[in-house]
């Protein structure tokens, strides 16, 4: 069963414009979500987290949402560049701390 | 460059052998993850040690995998008699936990991209 999705496998958005990747979640016990970011042949690179006590936690560029009555999650990238190209995975903590990681989404930032 | 490392970064091998991937976490790090990737998913969890303890091993860990984590710094993954199934991305991860309200960000490492032919 699939606990974390992203619907959306890609993404593609102008330069200079928000950028917003979605995730949902089923697991109501999850209480951390994160966000990494992936090039290719390279490892997950940590983003931005959020607690499940918050809704919105900001970091520059980046900013998640959390609505947990509706158990989704988004990530808005303002402004968008084109270095944000790359996969975007969603991350929730569960039981014993391992992440539960949704299939991600590409992001393609044109220029 | 004090982050996660993994070595080696790319393996083929031949169905039945063994082999064995290295982790080096962030030095101060007490936790240790394994995760493994296929194309167009996200990681998997495999395992997990707290210092020197294993703590958790997922469903996906058959018997033909194994982790060490010997003295609380870098792991060892090995695998077994090796099936064309097991390739995949072998990542591992590395954070720090203080107490019971730590958020134990999880920062990984390159990964060590298997084939098995």
């Amino acid at each position: 069963d699939q606990q974390v999705k992203q619907n959306s496998p890609s993404l593609s958005v102008q330069e200079g414009r928000i950028s917003i990747l979605n995730c949902d979640y089923t697991n109501s016990m999850f209480d951390y979500f994160l966000w990494y970011k992936k090039y290719p042949a390279e490892g997950p690179t940590f983003l931005i987290s959020i607690s499940s006590i918050k809704d919105k936690n900001e970091d520059g560029r980046f900013t998640v949402f959390l609505n947990k009555s509706a158990k989704h999650l988004s990530l808005h990238i303002v402004p968008s560049q084109p270095g944000d190209s790359a996969v975007y995975f969603c991350a929730a903590r569960g039981n014993g701390n391992k992440l539960v990681f949704g299939a991600g989404t590409i992001l393609r930032v044109k220029s | 460059d004090t982050g996660v490392s993994q070595d080696p970064r790319h393996k083929i091998t031949k169905r039945g052998q063994n082999v064995t991937f290295r982790c080096d976490p962030i030095s101060e790090h007490n936790r240790l993850y394994w995760y493994r990737q296929t194309l167009g998913q996200g990681p998997e969890f495999l395992t997990y040690f707290q210092n020197e303890a294993q703590l958790e091993k997922s469903r996906l860990l058959s018997d033909r995998f194994s982790a060490e984590r010997p003295k609380g710094s870098f792991s060892t993954l090995e695998i077994q008699r090796t099936e064309q199934g097991d390739s995949a991305m072998y990542l591992c991860a590395s954070s720090l936990v203080r107490g019971v309200f730590s958020t134990d960000t999880q920062y990984f490492g390159p990964g060590t991209r298997l084939t098995v032919l």
